[in-house]
């Protein structure tokens, strides 16, 4: 069955330290997203790429950064700059744009707690 | 800019009855697409239903209608029939015609379908 794919499913992370929460998709998809969703809260953007090798900021990027290296995978890394990350986090995809109408299609999330 | 605004942090319905979800909307596109999604307590994101801003018809997929409203900017999501399965999150958002294909999300609001 095509779909996404987040791992680990929860991951804890030490002060100062980087962590890099994996996300893969079979669905051919071209675009892809990461967005962070706090207690009580909405999803909000983090970054997100149309293309391999390209990628773009979105609301809140700062101590985040990402890789497009393939067109399955967009790995988000969460840096020690990131002072508060401490949320649910969740990769989506599309297929090529086109249609407002294409639903994005999500993974599982990974939930990340400092420790 | 695009924003989404859900007004009821929590809902409450009795099972088997119908429940509407409130949403509103703002955005300078000429052209954007509504959707609508279910968080359940595991995490992930469920597409439930889809309506273009051109759209003449009001959408409906099974037990799920949206009640669009373009003049006042609403896009409301019926439930009809509650089950104890339909108890989640619900999320509106809203995706535009320009730029990066994104969605834009409301805060939710917290559907519980009593026995």
């Amino acid at each position: 069955d095509g779909g996404i794919t987040q791992s680990p499913k929860y991951l804890f992370r030490k002060e100062g330290q980087n962590v890099t929460l994996s996300c893969e998709q079979n669905l051919n998809h071209d675009a892809m997203y990461w967005y962070r969703q706090d207690p009580g809260q909405g999803l909000r953007l983090i970054y997100y790429s149309q293309i391999v090798n390209d990628f773009q900021k979105g609301d809140i990027a700062e101590g985040y950064s990402v890789s497009r290296e393939k067109k399955e995978s967009f790995p988000l890394t969460v840096t020690s700059a990131q002072k508060n990350p401490t949320a649910f986090y969740l990769c989506a995809s599309t297929p090529p744009p086109g249609e407002v109408g294409q639903p994005q299609h999500f993974g599982d999330g990974t939930r990340l707690s400092i420790l | 800019a695009q924003k989404i605004t859900q007004t009821q942090p929590g809902m409450f319905v009795q099972e088997k009855e119908a429940v509407t979800l409130d949403c509103t909307y703002d955005t300078s596109d000429p052209s954007y697409g509504l959707f609508w999604y279910k968080q359940p307590s595991s995490g992930e994101m469920i597409f439930l239903i889809y309506q273009g801003s051109y759209d003449q018809q009001n959408a409906t997929e099974g037990r799920y209608s949206l009640n669009f409203q373009k003049a006042r900017k609403s896009a409301n999501l019926v439930i009809s029939a509650s089950q104890l399965g339909d108890s989640a999150m619900y999320f509106c958002a809203m995706r535009g015609s320009t730029g990066a294909n994104n969605l834009f999300f409301g805060t939710g609001t917290r559907l519980t379908v009593i026995p």
